[in-house]
């Protein structure tokens, strides 16, 4: 069971760039990394996934080292619309009922 | 009209009864979920199903039950309702062919029972 450790909560600036760090110590070789962002009383959407050592997209990066152990969520220049929860997830597509969400980290994002 | 859509948005029901939330996809994909949310905190896992024919109970099935009427529906029941399940309830769906593991969530059901 890949269980997932991150900050409970972060505060930064608009214009900054604020990096999440998800530990997973126990991540099983067939495992993604997949980060989640959740709006107050909306589902959570897609952010990112990645399997190994960098993935960028339109609205951000993901850093995952080489031993895999832990995975980083990088946000380029937050603007307040960021402010938001963000969930990692560890699993393998054949194993939903080890996905387990955790409590995410709270970020806010402040003028 | 939305990927996931769930019914009802909102509900408030009565200690005992019975009620069913109901998910409809158009994302074609096969394997659909239900979560639900407690104030505060992250998604449980309810219950999970990986094609038609297919029922996996997750963390916190006792109370609740599940019927997968079609590839695009899949509906959550409670049969006696408590107000312990009080709570945000989400669907979800994702499509095992692509080998990754990324979720579409729907808007949510907020069920309160009294």
């Amino acid at each position: 069971l890949a269980k997932t450790t991150q900050p409970i909560s972060m505060d930064s600036y608009e214009g900054q760039e604020v990096n999440i760090t998800c530990s997973h110590n126990n991540i099983a070789t067939n495992d993604y990394i997949t980060w989640y962002q959740q709006f107050p009383s909306q589902g959570p959407r897609f952010i990112i996934q990645g399997y190994k050592t960098k993935v960028t997209n339109e609205v951000a990066s993901l850093f995952i080292p080489a031993d895999r152990k832990s995975s980083t969520l990088s946000l380029p220049r937050v603007s307040l619309s960021d402010t938001a929860v963000y969930y990692c997830l560890v699993g393998g597509y054949s194993s939903a009922s080890k996905i387990i969400f955790g409590s995410g980290t709270r970020l806010s994002i402040r003028p | 009209d939305a990927d996931v859509t769930q019914t009802p948005r909102n509900r408030i029901t009565k200690t005992g009864k019975r009620i069913m939330l109901e998910c409809s996809q158009t994302k074609g994909h096969d394997r659909m979920y239900w979560y639900r949310q407690d104030p505060g905190l992250g998604l449980r896992l309810i219950y999970y199903s990986f094609d038609v024919k297919d029922i996996n109970k997750g963390e916190i099935s006792d109370g609740y039950s599940v019927s997968r009427q079609a590839q695009a529906k899949f509906s959550l029941s409670l049969e006696s309702a408590i107000p312990n399940q009080t709570a945000l309830y989400f669907c979800a769906t994702s499509d095992s062919g692509q080998g990754s593991y990324g979720y579409t969530f729907g808007s949510g059901t907020r069920l309160t029972v009294v």
